[in-house]
C-alpha cells in the first residue's frame, strides 16, 4: 500500500502566525490530496482539496500546495486564529486510514 | 449531501455493561462502513470495517469478541461494546467511505466513558 508520512505531529503558533503541514506520499498515480480538520470531539471535517492537475488552490486563509515532483502537498494557514486548533489529517482515498494527523495549537 | 447519523452522542455506562452505537446513512446506502477509535488529540485508529452482508474485517489487534459490528442494512452499521471496561473509554466514530464524488463522510462520533 502507499506509504504516507504527516510532518510535524504537534505544532503551535502564535495567534496570527502562519502554520504549514506536510505530507508525503509514494504512489505516483495518486491524484486527489484532501485536508481534514477535526475539532476536539467532533467529526472530521473536509476543508480543502486539490487534483494532481492543480498546483495550488486557496480558500480564503487556507491554501493546499502540490508538488508532484516531490510527492508531498502542504497544507497553509495564514493568519492563524484560536479556532484554528485542531487535528489535522491528509487521508489517502484508496486507503482508510489516517496516520498521525497534526495537532495544531494556536496560542492567543 | 451525504449524511451519516451517529447516535448516541455521549454515553456513560457501568464496567461490565454493554453499550450499542448507531450509524445511519440518511439519504445515501452505504454498503460499508469504517468504525475508528479516537483518543484526545491522537489519530483515528481503523478498528473495524463493516460490510452488509458479510462479515466484518477486523484490524490487527481488536478483539471481534469485544467489539460486535453488525451491517443489518445497506443504511444502518452498529459497534457494540461488549462487558465495557474504564480502558473502552474513548471517541468512537463511524464513517462511509469516500466515492468518486465526494469524501469521507463521518458521523458526529459518540463518547463512551465507563465508570
Amino acid at each position: 500500500g502507499e506509504n504516507v508520512e504527516q510532518h510535524p505531529s504537534t505544532l503551535s503558533v502564535q495567534e496570527g502566525d502562519s502554520a504549514v503541514i506536510k505530507c508525503t506520499y509514494s504512489d505516483s498515480a495518486s491524484n486527489y490530496f484532501p485536508w481534514y480538520k477535526q475539532e476536539l470531539g467532533k467529526r472530521p471535517q473536509l476543508i480543502i482539496d486539490i487534483r494532481s492537475n492543480v498546483g495550488e488552490k486557496k480558500d480564503q486563509r487556507i491554501a493546499v500546495t502540490l508538488n508532484k515532483t516531490a510527492k508531498h502537498f502542504s497544507l497553509h494557514i495564514t493568519e492563524t486564529q484560536p479556532e484554528d486548533s485542531a487535528v489535522y489529517f491528509c487521508p489517502r482515498r484508496n486507503q482508510f486510514y489516517f496516520g498521525t494527523g497534526t495537532s495544531l495549537t494556536v496560542i492567543p | 449531501g451525504a449524511v451519516v447519523s451517529q447516535h448516541p452522542s455521549r454515553v456513560i455506562c457501568k464496567s461490565g455493561t454493554s453499550v450499542k452505537i448507531e450509524c445511519r446513512s440518511l439519504d445515501f446506502q452505504a454498503t460499508t462502513m469504517f468504525w475508528y477509535r479516537q483518543f484526545p488529540k491522537q489519530s483515528l485508529m481503523l478498528m473495524a470495517t463493516s460490510n452488509e452482508g458479510s462479515k466484518a474485517t477486523y484490524e490487527q489487534g481488536v478483539e471481534k469478541d469485544k467489539f460486535l459490528i453488525n451491517h443489518a442494512s445497506l443504511t444502518l452499521s452498529t459497534l457494540t461494546v461488549t462487558s465495557a471496561h474504564p480502558e473502552d473509554s474513548s471517541f468512537y466514530i463511524c464513517s462511509a467511505p469516500p466515492t468518486g464524488e465526494r469524501g469521507y463522510t463521518f458521523g458526529s462520533g459518540t463518547r463512551l466513558t465507563v465508570v
